[in-house]
């Protein structure tokens, strides 16, 4: 079955350390997301791609860093910059709907830092 | 710029009762609109979506929503809940004229169903 998957569901970490979020699509989609979630808050796009070795930065993107070598792949790196790294973590890709993507979404990871 | 009000944080129906989620948004010349539902701890559903032609979608689960231009809505209805569709629901908008190929999303609407 074709989807995105996202590992761990859940991740622990200690202040001050880095951690890498993983999304992995089978969907042959070019374009990827990652958003941030918290309560009442919606959505918020951290960073996108549109194609491999591209990346741009979304509305919240200081203290996280992408990377994107292949079309499949597009892991998160939650940096000891990040202010308040808890949180839930949707990553997503998409197609072309019109001028529009209409993106599918990975299960999420829910990352508590202490 | 595009945006998306949800104006209800939370509702509460009883199951068999219909239900109406509103969503209000701004845009350029040619919306896009999407529906989207989230199940705790899980990721977002496609549920419906509205690019053009007839304003009245159908979409999974018995869900449906009018896209109403003169009212800037795409409200999401269901006429009879059921007790699993107690979830978050995420109205989303993009401006394919305004270059904002990236939907930009409402702050969700909480369904709580009663027995």
């Amino acid at each position: 079955d074709g989807g995105i998957t996202q590992s761990p569901k859940y991740l622990f970490r200690k202040e001050g350390q880095n951690v890498t979020l993983s999304c992995e699509q089978n969907l042959n989609h070019d374009a990827m997301y990652w958003y941030r979630q918290d309560p009442g808050q919606g959505l918020r796009l951290i960073y996108y791609s549109q194609i491999v070795n591209d990346f741009q930065k979304g509305d919240i993107a200081e203290g996280y860093s992408v990377s994107r070598e292949k079309k499949e792949s597009f892991p998160l790196t939650v940096t000891s910059a990040q202010k308040n790294p808890t949180a839930f973590y949707l990553c997503a890709s998409s197609i072309p709907a019109g001028g529009v993507h209409e993106q599918y979404f990975g299960p999420g990871t829910r990352l508590t830092v202490t | 710029a595009q945006s998306v009000t949800q104006p209800d944080i939370h509702i509460t129906v009883s199951e068999g009762a219909s239900l109406e989620l509103r969503c209000n948004y701004s845009y350029g010349a040619t919306p896009y609109l999407f529906w989207y539902v989230q199940s705790p701890g899980q990721g977002l559903q496609l549920l419906l979506k509205y690019f053009s032609g007839d304003t009245l979608v159908q979409g999974i689960k018995g869900f449906e929503a009018e896209f109403k231009r003169s009212q800037s809505s795409f409200n999401l209805r269901k006429p009879s809940v059921h007790w699993s569709d107690a979830a978050e629901y995420f109205c989303a908008v993009g401006d394919a004229s305004g270059g904002s190929y990236i939907p930009t999303f409402g702050r969700g609407t909480s369904l709580i169903v009663h027995p």
